[in-house]
């Protein structure tokens, strides 16, 4: 069964330092999404993506986040100067289309520990 | 910002036992969506429900869509040790559906 795939699977990175998140998502899938799941709380939604453009981000998602969809397979959540704070899980999410029927399906996560 | 609020929060499940988890929320989703999480692991879909008064079952599972909208509930019958785990309710509101929002969970544990 196809499914979403993230790497890596744990990242450890320094304060202040830049980390990219990778995923593939679902291959005929056209809507991408990243979440936050910080330890022991709620998922929460960081930013949409379609055509090539953001369509949705949560004030979650400022200026030091971005997101790029560099090749037609990967899509790539970038963190510039990561903060403490930043800690958490994050998912990679896709959805085939408008007409599916809005089901968002998750990678496993990727744990991005900030020291 | 829209809020689902999921009760309870967690419950001790034994063998056999059957569970129920709800969620509620003030305002209409047009899909609400019900979702497992496993340790270390990915939310994984487990039901999907789209019209007001929505009954549907997935194996042991069912879960209903509240007729307002507003609330979903879903209940495991004859609980399994593999039934352990977190579970999130989720809803969508609008035709495009964008962003999910998440209830808090309800996290499922094994009685000793």
């Amino acid at each position: 069964e196809p499914e979403v795939t993230q790497t890596p699977s744990h990242q450890v990175t320094q304060m202040g330092q830049e980390v990219i998140l990778r995923c593939v998502p679902i291959s005929n899938h056209l809507y991408f999404y990243w979440y936050r799941q910080i330890l022991g709380q709620k998922v929460e939604f960081l930013v949409s993506f379609y055509n090539n453009e953001i369509s949705e981000k949560s004030e979650i998602f400022d200026d030091q986040f971005s997101v790029e969809r560099p090749d037609g397979s990967n899509f790539t959540l970038k963190i510039r100067s990561t903060k403490l704070e930043d800690s958490a899980m994050y998912f990679c999410a896709s959805r085939e289309g408008l007409l599916a029927k809005n089901i968002q399906y998750f990678g496993a996560g990727t744990r991005l520990s900030v020291l | 910002g829209q809020q689902l609020n999921q009760s309870p929060q967690s419950m001790f499940i034994q063998e056999g036992e059957d569970v129920s988890m709800n969620c509620t929320s003030s305002s209409i989703f047009n899909t609400w969506l019900w979702y497992k999480q496993d340790p270390g692991e990915g939310p994984v879909l487990l039901i999907a429900l789209y019209k007001a008064g929505e009954l549907t079952s997935n194996g042991r599972l069912t879960a209903q869509f509240g007729t307002t909208r507003k609330d979903s509930f879903l209940n495991i019958s004859a609980s399994i040790p593999s039934d352990v785990g977190i579970y999130f309710c989720a809803g969508l509101q609008g035709a495009a559906g964008n962003k999910l929002t998440f209830g808090g969970g309800t996290r499922v544990l094994v009685k000793p």
